[in-house]
Parts: C-alpha cells; structure tokens; sequence
C-alpha cells in the first residue's frame, strides 16, 4: 500500500530532550516537507526536501532539524525540544518536486507535547 | 493578504443532501493547483481532490467535485449525497508554481456536521 508512515504517533517528553520523528514513504516521491498544525494558526510548513541531499527552510525552521541521506526516508529532529513546539505534525511527500499540480500525501500525524 | 480563505467555520447538512465548502483564493502565478483534504476527528490529512489552474473542465473524484471559478478565484468543493462518516475538517490548500517552496498553503477549514 502506497503511504506516507511517521513515528511515533503520541509522544510526550520533557523540555530539552532531544527527539527524532520518523518518516519514510514507500511511493518513490522526489519531495518530501515536514508541517506542524496548531490551533488558530493553521498548517506551516517547517522544512522542505526537493530531493536526496536537499533540504531547506519553510515558514518555521527555528528549533528543528532534518536531513534527506535517503529518498524515502526525511526525519525531523528536535534537538532541544521546548513547550512551544508541542503540536501536531504532518510529514507529506509528492511525486514531483517542481509539480505545483502535483497532491502532497500526509502520514497520520505525530501528536507532540513537551512540558 | 490571505492566501486561501475559507468563509464558513462550521457547516450543517443532513444526511444524503449535497453540500458546498466555499473557497477562495488569491495568487498573481499563472500556474498553480488547488486541492482539498479532508481532516478526521482522528487528526490525519486525506487528499480528495485537485484542480490544476489551466484545467478546463471541473475536477470530479465519485462524490467530491470541484466548482473551479478562475474568474472569480474560487474553488468550491461540493459534496454530493452526504454520509455520516462525511463529518469532519475540510480544508481548501494551494501550491503556488512560480516559487521554490512548492508548499501546500492552507485556509483555516470548515467544519463540517452531517446529521442523520
């Protein structure tokens, strides 16, 4: 089955603990891009990968981290997790990196909460 | 200025009736497509529909259309003969083709009840 998979799907950790969400999909796609979703401010994007080796910033880079070494899988770090960054993640992944046609597919969501 | 926005936060219908999620949009790019995602109570983001901004004719996936008003920078989802399992977020998205980012941007969503 073609999809996007993220782990963990809950998770609940302390301020300053480093932590890795995984995602990896299985569709061959050249783009990958991480979102966090919060109440009243909607989906922005965190970071983006057009391909193998190339990552860049999105709307809300500060505090994360992520790298591409492969193409199906794009991890997003949190170094030194703090309480603002608790919220719900999306890691999305399309076929064609320049495609503006092209459907970004969403893993089910990691729900974060840092206290 | 919004990019997408989304007038209705919440939206009634009953079961088996057809309902419109309203949508517009603004972008000075010629190329660009617009998608909707449905979002459950159970929080995962599920592609419906897409429409690309050199389509001509509207976009249809079995109960899901797309009224495309390029006109008038609309893009309304409608939702034919309505089912329980139907309630949830919707959300209007578009990606731009003229910037790098290809990023999905995102209206604020509607809410929307199917009542038995």
């Amino acid at each position: 089955e073609a999809q996007v998979t993220q782990n963990p799907r809950y998770l609940i950790t302390v301020t300053g603990k480093k932590l890795t969400v995984t995602c990896s999909q299985n569709m061959n796609h050249e783009y990958m891009s991480w979102y966090r979703q919060d109440p009243g401010l909607g989906l922005r994007q965190i970071y983006y990968s057009m391909n193998v080796e190339v990552t860049d910033k999105g709307d809300v880079p500060e505090g994360y981290k992520v790298s591409r070494k492969e193409k199906r899988n794009f991890p997003l770090i949190l170094e030194s997790p703090s309480p603002n960054q608790t919220s719900l993640y999306f890691c999305a992944s399309s076929l064609s990196p320049g495609g503006y046609n092209s459907p970004l597919h969403f893993g089910n969501g990691t729900r974060l909460t840092v206290t | 200025a919004q990019k997408i926005t989304q007038t209705q936060p919440g939206m009634f219908v009953q079961e088996k009736e057809a309902v419109t999620l309203d949508c517009t949009y603004d972008t000075s790019d010629q190329s660009y497509g617009l998608f909707w995602y449905k979002q459950p109570s159970s929080g995962e983001m599920i592609f419906l529909i897409y429409q690309g901004s050199y389509d001509e004719q509207n976009a249809t996936e079995g109960r899901y259309s797309l009224n495309f008003q390029k006109a008038r920078k609309s893009a309304n989802l409608v939702i034919s003969a309505s089912q329980l399992g139907d309630s949830a977020m919707y959300f209007c998205a578009m990606r731009e083709g003229d910037t790098g980012r290809r990023a999905l941007t995102f209206g604020s969503g509607t809410r929307l009840q199917v009542q038995p």
